[in-house]
C-alpha cells in the first residue's frame, strides 16, 4: 500500500533561519507527492508537487521540496522562515494502484516559527 | 470564483440524529473525496468518487453514507451508527487525467455532538 510518514509532530525554528519539514514515502511505481499547509480551522492549501523531472520542486510562498529517490524522501524546505509560516503541514501521495485515485496523507507536522 | 464550497461551517448534532454535510465544486473535477480530521491523526479517507453515480469506501466508511448524483456535488451523511462523529470534515476534488494532479480542498465543516 502507498503511504507517507512525517516523523516529527512539531518543528520549531527561529525566524530568518532555514526550515525543513521531513517526509518519507513508500510507493509501488512512480510517486506523485504533494505538500499542503493548513491554518487553524481552515481547509488545506496546496503548496507544491512532484510528478517527474527535476528533483528540486519550487512552490508557493517561497517553499521548495527535494525529491530523493534513494532515500524515499520528499522534505519541505524554505531558506528563511517567517512567523507567518507557522501552521500545520501535510505530506501526501496519490494512490492509483486500484485503478481509482485517492490521496493518502501523513499525520502532519506543526511548524512553529519563533520571533 | 472557482473552488469548493462546504456548508455549514459549524454543525451540531444530537445523539441519534443523522446530519448531512454539503460539498459543491465548480472546478469541473471528476473526482471528489471526504476526509475526517482528528487531532494527531492527520486526514483519514471516508469515501471517494471518480464519476457520477459511483463511489468507493475509504478507510473509515462505517457510519457514513454518500451520494454522487451530480458531478458538482458530493454530500456526506453522518448517521446515528457513527459512534464518535465529533471531528473536522474536509471535502476535496481533483482531476483524474493530465498533469494537474493536486487535490483542492474546501474550508471544512466542524461537527460537534451535543
Amino acid at each position: 500500500a502507498q503511504s507517507v510518514a512525517q516523523p516529527e509532530d512539531q518543528v520549531n525554528v527561529a525566524e530568518g533561519n532555514p526550515l525543513t519539514v521531513k517526509c518519507t514515502y513508500s510507493v509501488s511505481g512512480n510517486p506523485y507527492l504533494f505538500w499542503y499547509v493548513q491554518y487553524p480551522n481552515r481547509g488545506l492549501q496546496f503548496l507544491l508537487k512532484y510528478i517527474t523531472g527535476d528533483n528540486l520542486v519550487k512552490g508557493s510562498y517561497g517553499f521548495e521540496a527535494e525529491f530523493n529517490k534513494s532515500q524515499t524522501s520528499f522534505h519541505l524546505k524554505k531558506p528563511s522562515a517567517l512567523v507567518s509560516d507557522s501552521a500545520l503541514y501535510f505530506c501526501a501521495v496519490r494512490d492509483d494502484t486500484s485503478g481509482t485515485y485517492k490521496y493518502i496523507f501523513g499525520t502532519g507536522t506543526r511548524l512553529k516559527v519563533l520571533a | 470564483d472557482g473552488g469548493i464550497t462546504q456548508s455549514p461551517k459549524y454543525l451540531f448534532r444530537k445523539e441519534g440524529q443523522n446530519v448531512t454535510l454539503s460539498c459543491e465544486q465548480n472546478l469541473n473535477h471528476d473526482a471528489m473525496y471526504w476526509y475526517r480530521q482528528d487531532p494527531g491523526q492527520g486526514l483519514r479517507l471516508i469515501y471517494y468518487s471518480q464519476i457520477v453515480n459511483d463511489f468507493q469506501k475509504g478507510d473509515i466508511a462505517e457510519g457514513y453514507s454518500v451520494s454522487r448524483e451530480k458531478k458538482e456535488s458530493f454530500p456526506l451523511t453522518v448517521t446515528s451508527a457513527q459512534k464518535n462523529p465529533t471531528a473536522f470534515y474536509l471535502c476535496a476534488s481533483s482531476p483524474v487525467t493530465g498533469l494537474n494532479t493536486e487535490a483542492f480542498f474546501g474550508q471544512g465543516t466542524r461537527l460537534t455532538v451535543v
